[in-house]
């Protein structure tokens, strides 16, 4: 058990429409990260906050996708007009320090018929 | 820019037989290095990482990394292989230089390890 929590584990929607997962990262860690995984790969980083301070941001987070993390703790990423090449596994990580390594939670699976 | 290469998709061994999962890394800084193992439906757990120091570093059940600059490799091994050790295997790698560096990590594409009983 490595302490980060996603809600939910799976999530089957309809193409367009808007989908919202959260991660309860461990209480102590200051960054959190999001990652999007695909059957074959790695992990492909989303974005990135550091307390609430949403740092970073990858390209492969279009206008479409908005992360939060309000007060430093828990964090939400929404997918508005949800497409089916969003159909994918979401992991949340959070880390402390500045050689930690990460803490993933069990990430939750979306599937968009 | 930052990449890492896991050149095996699959790796099989026999139980009781030594195992290592190849990875070679690319970053402009110093590299802080890591791998991760994931189950079935189960988000990646840490094994072990290199900062700094010996360059063989030892992590969780069993396994261990030897760092090998020259060569920008982070091979994954472990003496002797349990059928319990079957799993997707991840390389990662950050650019950890004091001033300019990344909390980012890129991983590898995950090497899939099969043990045999």
């Amino acid at each position: 058990d490595t302490g980060v929590s996603q809600n939910p584990r799976h999530k089957i929607t309809k193409r367009g429409q808007n989908v919202t997962f959260r991660c309860d990262p461990i209480s102590e860690h200051n960054r959190l990260y999001w990652y999007r995984q695909t059957l074959g790969q790695g992990p492909e980083f989303l974005t990135y906050f550091q307390n609430e301070a949403q740092l970073e941001k990858s390209r492969l987070l279009s206008d479409r996708f908005s992360a939060e993390r309000p007060k430093g703790s828990f964090s939400t990423l929404e997918i508005q007009r949800t497409e089916q090449g969003d159909s994918a596994m979401y992991l949340c990580a959070s880390s402390r320090g500045t050689g930690g390594e990460q803490f993933f939670g069990p990430g939750t699976r979306l599937t968009v018929l | 820019a930052q990449s890492v290469a896991q050149p095996e998709d699959q790796v099989n061994v026999a139980e009781g037989n030594p195992l290592t999962v190849k990875c070679t890394y690319s970053v402009s800084g110093n590299p802080y290095l890591f791998w991760y193992v994931q189950y079935p439906n189960r988000g990646l757990q840490f094994l072990l990482k290199y900062i700094t120091g010996d360059n063989l570093v030892k992590g969780s059940y069993g396994f261990e990394a030897e760092f090998n600059k020259s060569q920008t490799s982070f091979h994954l091994k472990k003496p002797s292989a349990l059928v319990s050790d079957s799993a997707l295997y991840f390389c990662a790698v950050r650019d950890g230089t004091a001033s300019g560096g990344s909390y980012i990590p890129t991983f590898g594409r995950g090497t899939s390890l099969i043990v045999h009983p």
